[in-house]
């Protein structure tokens, strides 16, 4: 099945600068690969996602790009805010679709003000 | 408003002592699936389900049971709940299970197994 690796676990970042969360993944299969913003005694909830016929996507201060040949894919986060602080996961979705989506092991963003 | 409803919200609980943990989305959506939240390990999947009657097993199903008789609600059963049991639970359903689908996830339901 589907192996999502996520580095780093933990990030601490100053207020203005940008952070970059990194994935890999070993099901060359997968298409669909998603990031998941939770805060702090909240739920998941869908930041940003790319599919696997485009290479970069961008909302605003944040971005992903993939790189199917080398099978991982990146989250950027510009001009941090401390409203960004939370655990960040990845995730990718097997081609057969029974299992929809494997998730990273999260990371801990930390935006100092 | 569209929302997964997971009920309880909270529990603190015996071993061995059955619970069930209820799970409910209005969206009319086919998939729906549970998660466990453990320290350091991400999400990992419990149990998920198709669609009405179609239920499979996740990555760690042991201790589990679901079932799927109304496509709105999906309990997740702990027959005999175990102290490794103890940790943070997610329902989510999406439109269906093929890649692509945004997964929509209930507010979370955190067990405590003494």
């Amino acid at each position: 099945g589907e192996n999502v690796e996520q580095h780093p676990s933990t990030l601490s970042v100053q207020e203005g600068d940008s952070a970059v969360i990194k994935c890999t993944y070993s099901d060359s299969a997968s298409n669909y690969f998603p990031w998941y913003k939770q805060e702090l005694g909240k739920r998941p909830q869908l930041i940003i996602d790319i599919r696997s016929n485009v290479g970069e996507k961008k909302d605003q201060r944040i971005a992903v790009t993939l790189n199917k040949t080398a099978k991982h894919f990146s989250l950027h986060i510009t001009e941090t805010q401390p409203e960004d602080s939370a655990v960040y996961f990845c995730a990718a979705s097997p081609y057969t679709g029974r299992r929809a989506l494997t998730f990273g092991s999260g990371t801990r963003l930390q935006v100092q003000p | 408003e569209a929302q997964v409803t997971q009920n309880p919200r909270y529990l603190i609980t015996v071993t061995g002592k059955k619970l069930t943990v209820t799970c409910s989305q209005n969206m009319n959506h086919e998939y729906m699936s549970w998660y466990r939240q453990d320290p350091g390990l991400g999400l990992r999947q419990i149990y998920y389900s198709m669609n009405v009657e179609v239920t499979d097993k996740g990555d760690v199903p042991e201790g589990y049971k679901v079932s799927r008789k109304e496509k709105r609600n999906f309990p997740l059963i702990l027959e005999s709940p175990s102290p490794n049991q103890t940790s943070l639970y997610f329902c989510a359903s999406s439109l269906s299970g093929q890649p692509g689908q945004p997964q929509h996830f209930g507010d979370g339901t955190r067990l405590s197994i003494l």
